[in-house]
């Protein structure tokens, strides 16, 4: 099956710097990755997701980059601000919709003012 | 519904009781999944239905643990002589998977399981 790494676990920045998380999966099969944001006692919910027919997709703030070569793909946050202090999850899986997605453990994201 | 409902929110349990968790699924979405997330932890897969069948009960970490899914909607998740390892928060998600791909999945708010 699937096993998804994800790191760092912890990662704390200053506001206005930039923030990187690293995720590598096993399954060359895989070609869906969703990133999860989740808040302190709230659910997870989706931020962004690449597909594996494109290297690279951008939400304002927010980027994701996919290696399929290399089966890594990383989140990153430009601008960091308060808000964006939560714990952020990297999943993989195939895109067809009938099938399940494996998650990393999670990076805790802390954004100091 | 608006969004994936679950019931308890909490529930606190003695150990060795039996527990159900309720999931109801966004209206339409014939995939429905259960996660487990216990403190500090990642997303533990357990159980994933399409429809009413289980295609993939993997996840599931013991025979005390089970889940059925009935009318493709409503999916409760069953917890058999409960141990102090089970607590965690359990979380549940559906999609809705369409032609030419997808798999968005939504959760819920999660049951918060305390067993004590």
């Amino acid at each position: 099956g699937e096993n998804v790494e994800q790191h760092p676990s912890t990662l704390s920045v200053q506001e206005g710097d930039s923030a990187v998380i690293k995720c590598t999966y096993s399954d060359s099969a895989s070609n869906y990755f969703p990133w999860y944001k989740q808040e302190l006692g709230k659910r997870p919910q989706l931020i962004i997701d690449i597909r594996s027919n494109v290297g690279e997709k951008k939400d304002q703030r927010i980027a994701v980059t996919l290696n399929k070569t290399a089966k890594h793909f990383s989140l990153h946050i430009t601008e960091t601000q308060p808000e964006d202090s939560a714990v952020y999850f990297c999943a993989a899986g195939l895109n067809s919709g009938y099938s399940t997605l494996t998650f990393g453990k999670g990076t805790m994201l802390l954004v100091s003012p | 519904g608006a969004g994936v409902s679950q019931s308890p929110s909490n529930k606190v349990t003695e150990k060795g009781k039996d527990v159900e968790l309720r999931c109801d699924p966004i209206s339409g979405h014939t995939a429905l999944y259960w996660y487990r997330q216990s403190l500090g932890q990642g997303l533990e897969f357990l159980i994933y239905f399409q429809g009413n069948s289980a295609p993939d009960k993997s996840g599931l970490p013991s025979d005390r643990f089970s889940a059925e899914r009935t009318g493709g909607s409503v999916s409760t998740l069953t917890i058999q002589r409960t141990q102090q390892e089970d607590s965690a928060v359990y979380l549940c998600a559906s999609s809705a998977p369409h032609r030419g791909g997808g798999n968005t999945i939504y959760f819920g708010e999660g049951s918060w399981l305390t067993v004590v």
